[in-house]
Order: structure tokens, then sequence, then C-alpha cells
């Protein structure tokens, strides 16, 4: 059964500074996924990452992924605080289900 | 247009009424998903229909009563529901489900604004 994990669950980071969130999961799976979602709100997509090496950025976000490894990361550049909020990253399985990892939870403070 | 939309965005119900979650998308997306979500935790997977057949229940409660009346429209049925399904109820489309988007797609899951389901 597919399990994803996030490390850290928390992270409370100060502007300007690089961080690196990291989120592994435990059977082969052909599709990665990160979303991100602020407070009451719903889930907004940023990267679907599909093959090894791929590498996807967007602003202060990049996202990779190691299929080798079962591993992707997303990294944050110079971080702002509008960046707070949760961040989730989650697998597919070969039966079409997609598994979400616990979050991490993001605050970025002056 | 790329947006799925839910209604209501607030529901408070009681235990003995029954109501209905609706979720449209008029992306040409043959995939639709139900999912709930506590506070501070991730989405759980309830249902998945794929060109409007029920493809994955996840054991989820009868209470509990989804219908894909055609490729646009989801609903989300409820009855005698406890206090503890008060969560965010959010229904999300994609393309296709799984390889049938091709092994070389993104497929992306696009997900509604939800609806805040409280149950007293």
């Amino acid at each position: 059964e597919l399990k994803v994990e996030q490390n850290p669950l928390f992270l409370s980071m100060q502007e300007g500074k690089n961080y690196t969130i990291y989120c592994n999961y435990s059977t082969t799976s052909d599709r990665l996924y990160w979303y991100r979602q602020d407070p009451g709100k719903s889930l907004e997509s940023l990267f679907v990452l599909l093959s090894n090496g791929a590498v996807k950025q967007e602003g202060r976000l990049m996202a990779s992924l190691d299929t080798k490894a079962r591993l992707s990361t997303l990294h944050i550049t110079a971080a702002v605080h509008d960046l707070s909020a949760t961040y989730f990253c989650a697998a597919k399985t070969s039966y079409d289900k997609v598994i979400f990892g616990p979050g991490t939870s993001l605050s970025v403070i002056p | 247009d790329t947006e799925v939309t839910q209604t209501p965005k607030h529901l408070v119900m009681g235990m003995t009424n029954k109501k209905s979650l609706k979720c449209e998308q008029h992306m040409g997306h043959r995939a639709m998903y139900w999912y709930k979500q506590k506070a501070k935790k991730p989405p759980e997977l309830m249902f998945v229909y794929s060109y409007e057949k029920l493809s994955i229940n996840e054991s989820v409660p009868s209470r509990f009563s989804p219908e894909c009346p055609n490729s646009s429209l989801l609903n989300l049925h409820l009855h005698a529901l406890q206090p503890e399904d008060s969560a965010l109820y959010l229904c999300a489309s994609s393309q296709e489900l799984g390889l049938a988007g091709g092994p070389g797609t993104y497929n992306e899951q696009f997900f509604g604004p939800g609806t805040r389901l409280t149950v007293l």
C-alpha cells in the first residue's frame, strides 16, 4: 500500500531564507503532485511531476522528482510572507488513487 | 472555463436531516472525485467516478451516497450523518483516470472550493 511522508511537518522560516520540504513515498508511482492550501480554502495545484529527474519551477518554488529514491523535494527560495500555507505532496497509485502526505505547515516570519 | 464549482459553501444539518452537496465542472473532464478533509489533516479520498460510473468507493459509510447524473455533475447525498462527519468536503475533477489519460499526461486534479459541513 502506497504511503506518503513529508518532512518537516511544521516549518517556520525567516523572510529571505531558503528551505526544502521533502516528500518520500513507499512504492512506485508514476505521478507526484504538489498542492498548496491556505487556511479554510481549497487546494491549489502547484506542480505535477512525471519522470525521474523532472524539475519544475514557478516563482520562488521549485519541485524535483527522483523516482529511484522515491523522493520529491519542494525548494523555497528567498521566502516571502505570501508563501505561508500548508503544502501537500501526493502520489498516484497504480489503482488510480491519489494518496496525500500529511502536509507541511509553513510560516514565513519577518 | 477551468473551474470546479461546489454548492453550498457552508451547510449545517441535524443528524436526522437529508441534504445534498453539488459539484459541477465544464472542462470536459471524465473523472470526478469526492474527498473529505478534517482540520489540519490531508484530504481523504471517498469516491471516484470515471465516465459517470463509480470506479472507487473507499469503504465509505452508506449514509454518504454519491451520484453522477452526467459528465459535468457530481452529487453527494447525505442522510443520518454523525457529528464526526463534520468536515470540509472537496470535489475534484481530472481529464481521465490513470493510464487512460496516457502515462505521459499530467492528468492533474482540479479542486473546487469545498463545502464546509457541520453536523449538529
